[in-house]
């Protein structure tokens, strides 16, 4: 049974500082990872989407890296701004071949971050 | 775009009511959809999913069913809501093709059952 796990729950961090948040999973049978942010009250926002056979993507200060053989992937914030306090979810799905033909995605319980001035 | 709604945004029901939640996408064509569930300290939960019309499947058994009436058109229901049902619901679909199946969701339903 696929498990993920994000660390740490939470992180409070002046304006400017480079983070890194971390999201582990059991199964390396992953077909690929998706990272979200969610604000308070509202739904998810796709921020970066890595298929099973890339590294890393980029958006903006965002990067996100895989490493599927160790079943780990970080989130790389540059340069932290207030504007990205939220809380920002990790899931990971497995082939639609092997799924009846959706993406299932198993979640991350979210890492909650502040970003203060 | 590719945009989907999701109404109401806010519920107030009493146990033992019914309940409808409506998702609807704009902008795509046969897409696959979904229903979460994210309850207060707990992860978000995959509820339904829908392949085409009137096609259904369950994750978890539970109060609730879902439908499909229409291409772009994906209903959460209940005939009677427990205190558990409360929580807040959303709605996603995905993308395949070259967007690797990509997921994305709609702004959610808060749902308190009183």
């Amino acid at each position: 049974k696929q498990e993920v796990t994000q660390i740490p729950a939470a992180l409070s961090v002046p304006e400017g500082e480079n983070l890194v948040l971390n999201c582990s999973f059991t199964d390396s049978a992953i077909y690929n990872l998706q990272w979200f942010r969610q604000d308070p009250g509202k739904g998810l926002t796709s921020l970066l989407l890595i298929q099973s056979s890339q590294r890393e993507q980029t958006s903006g200060r965002l990067n996100a890296s895989l490493d599927k053989s160790s079943g780990r992937s970080t989130l790389y914030i540059a340069a932290s701004q207030p504007g990205d306090s939220a809380t920002y979810l990790c899931a990971v799905s497995r082939s639609p071949l092997f799924s009846g033909g959706y993406n299932k995605l198993i979640f991350g319980a979210g890492t909650r971050l502040a970003v203060h001035p | 775009s590719q945009t989907i709604h999701q109404w109401p945004a806010t519920l107030v029901q009493p146990v033992g009511s019914p309940l409808s939640l409506e998702c609807t996408v704009e902008g795509t064509s046969n897409p696959n959809l979904y229903w979460y569930r994210q309850a207060a300290g707990r992860g978000l939960q995959l509820l339904f999913y829908s392949v085409g019309i009137g096609q259904i499947s369950s994750e978890v058994p539970q109060n609730l069913s879902a439908s499909r009436p229409q291409d772009r058109q994906f209903i959460l229901s209940s005939k009677k809501l427990l205190l558990s049902d409360s929580g807040f619901y959303l709605c996603a679909r995905n993308v395949g093709g070259g967007r690797g199946n990509e997921q994305f969701f709609g702004p959610g339903t808060r749902l308190t059952v009183l």
